[in-house]
């Protein structure tokens, strides 16, 4: 079962770029790293989603080292409307490996004018 | 647009009393999940169906049931067995199951009067 630890809070200021890691030491050779972000009140958005090196998008960036046992969410030039909570998951791809994924408690970022 | 609708947005039950929460989608995607989370918490899976007719429970399925009699439609009853159901209950859906990215909507908040 793949598990993932992340800081509770992180503190920044808008304008700045915001690195949250995950450390995942456990993952298995098919699983992937996705990121979510929640509003008080809402559900999670689907951020970003890789398997190794970088994957870029028009919201976020996902860096992966070689050995996989980590991961990094940068998000540039951050905005008070940053400030969510933001999962880090691990799981297989497959329809059989669905069992591993855990929502645990997601890093609370809070991005101050 | 595509997307997820769960309603009622708030909802309160009585003791002894069972309730039906609605989520329904059309994305097409085959799999849908019930989530409950806690205030402060991260979310915990309650119950997954990867097709139609078909479910399993998740690491809190005690006191809850579904079913999944059309692709679209996966609605969550919490029974009176459910002895403390205050939460904030979300609803997903993935194309398949495993990691794929999921899509949640907007969630349903349920009290006890």
């Amino acid at each position: 079962l793949a598990k993932t630890t992340q800081p509770i809070s992180m503190d920044s200021y808008e304008g700045q770029e915001v690195n949250i890691t995950c450390s995942h030491n456990n993952i298995a050779t098919n699983d992937y790293i996705t990121w979510y972000q929640q509003f008080p009140s809402q559900g999670p958005r689907f951020i970003i989603q890789g398997y190794k090196t970088k994957v870029t998008n028009e919201v976020a960036s996902l860096f992966i080292p070689a050995d996989r046992k980590s991961s990094t969410l940068s998000l540039p030039r951050v905005s008070l409307s940053d400030t969510a909570v933001y999962y880090c998951l691990v799981g297989d791809m497959g329809a059989g490996g669905y069992n591993k994924l855990i929502f645990g408690a997601g890093t609370r970022l809070a991005v101050h004018p | 647009d595509g997307g997820i609708t769960q309603s009622p947005k708030y909802l309160f039950r009585k003791e002894g009393q069972n309730v039906t929460l609605s989520c329904e989608q059309n994305l097409n995607h085959d799999a849908m999940y019930w989530y409950r989370q806690d205030p402060g918490q991260g979310l915990r899976l309650i119950y997954y169906s990867q097709i139609v007719n078909d479910f399993q429970k998740g690491d809190i399925a005690e006191g809850y049931s579904v079913s999944r009699e059309k692709k679209e439609s996966f609605p969550l009853t919490v029974t009176s067995a459910q002895k403390n159901p205050t939460a904030f209950y979300l609803c997903a859906s993935s194309l398949t199951g495993g990691n794929q990215p999921q899509h949640f909507g907007d969630g349903t908040r349920l009290s006890i009067l």
